[in-house]
């Protein structure tokens, strides 16, 4: 069964607009990780999110989590074409180990 | 630069022949994974390992087996191949100790099971 599950599961934006996709798991977590997969190809880590932190930025991505909520949410902002991509997230349950496990994934289409 | 590899990227055999895909990495990780993704599953974990002779049963492992000889391998092994082993399939490493769990992957394995 999936740990994490995001929302929506497609998303077609507008070059320039700003995405927000959405994950919920189930059990508390060491922390939670965004994964890019373009087509074809296998997935790049992009960001990772500690359990005792709320928010994090890296470029023109907004990590932000709610561990009271079991959910986080990855923004990225100003969207260009080449962020056409699937994007996952990944939880590190406690006890697990290094094990993640990863949601269905958000497909991300922005339109030139 | 370090990196994983897999091999062969594109595989079409038939029901009931086994298969190795291969997955080599130059990380020097301890941790490595095989996944298979699927429409409407996701990533599901096959098979893990977190060090040499170490092996462990994922989510969905029935029919596939691993083995960890060294550190830079783990090839995944379909003993019999079924339709439903059609997927494809990424291996995957990562660092050994507290936090350090992001993960690489490499580019895939297309299975075609016929």
């Amino acid at each position: 069964s999936q740990q994490g599950e995001e929302d929506p599961q497609a998303l077609s934006i507008q070059e320039g607009e700003n995405a927000t996709m959405n994950c919920s798991y189930k059990t508390s977590i060491n922390n939670l990780q965004w994964y890019r997969q373009n087509s074809g190809r296998g997935l790049v880590h992009l960001i990772l999110i500690r359990s005792n932190e709320r928010e994090k930025h890296s470029g023109r991505l907004r990590v932000t989590l709610d561990t009271s909520k079991k959910s986080s949410s990855l923004l990225i902002t100003a969207s260009r074409a080449a962020d056409t991509a699937s994007y996952f997230c990944a939880t590190a349950p406690r006890g697990a180990g290094n094990m993640l496990t990863f949601g269905g994934g958000t497909r991300l289409m922005v339109k030139p | 630069d370090a990196e994983i590899t897999q091999s062969p990227r594109h595989k079409i055999t038939e029901t009931g022949r086994q298969v190795t895909l291969a997955c080599h990495q130059t990380w020097n990780h301890n941790n490595m994974f095989w996944y298979r993704q699927d429409l409407g599953h996701g990533l599901r974990l096959i098979h893990y390992s977190y060090g040499v002779q170490d092996t462990n049963k994922g989510e969905v492992s029935d029919g596939y087996s691993v083995s960890r000889s060294n550190t830079e391998d783990l090839p995944l092994t379909l003993e019999s191949a079924a339709s439903s082993q059609t997927s494809v399939y990424f291996c995957a490493s990562s660092e050994s100790g507290q936090g350090r769990n992001t993960i690489y992957f490499g580019e895939g394995s297309w299975l075609t099971v016929v």
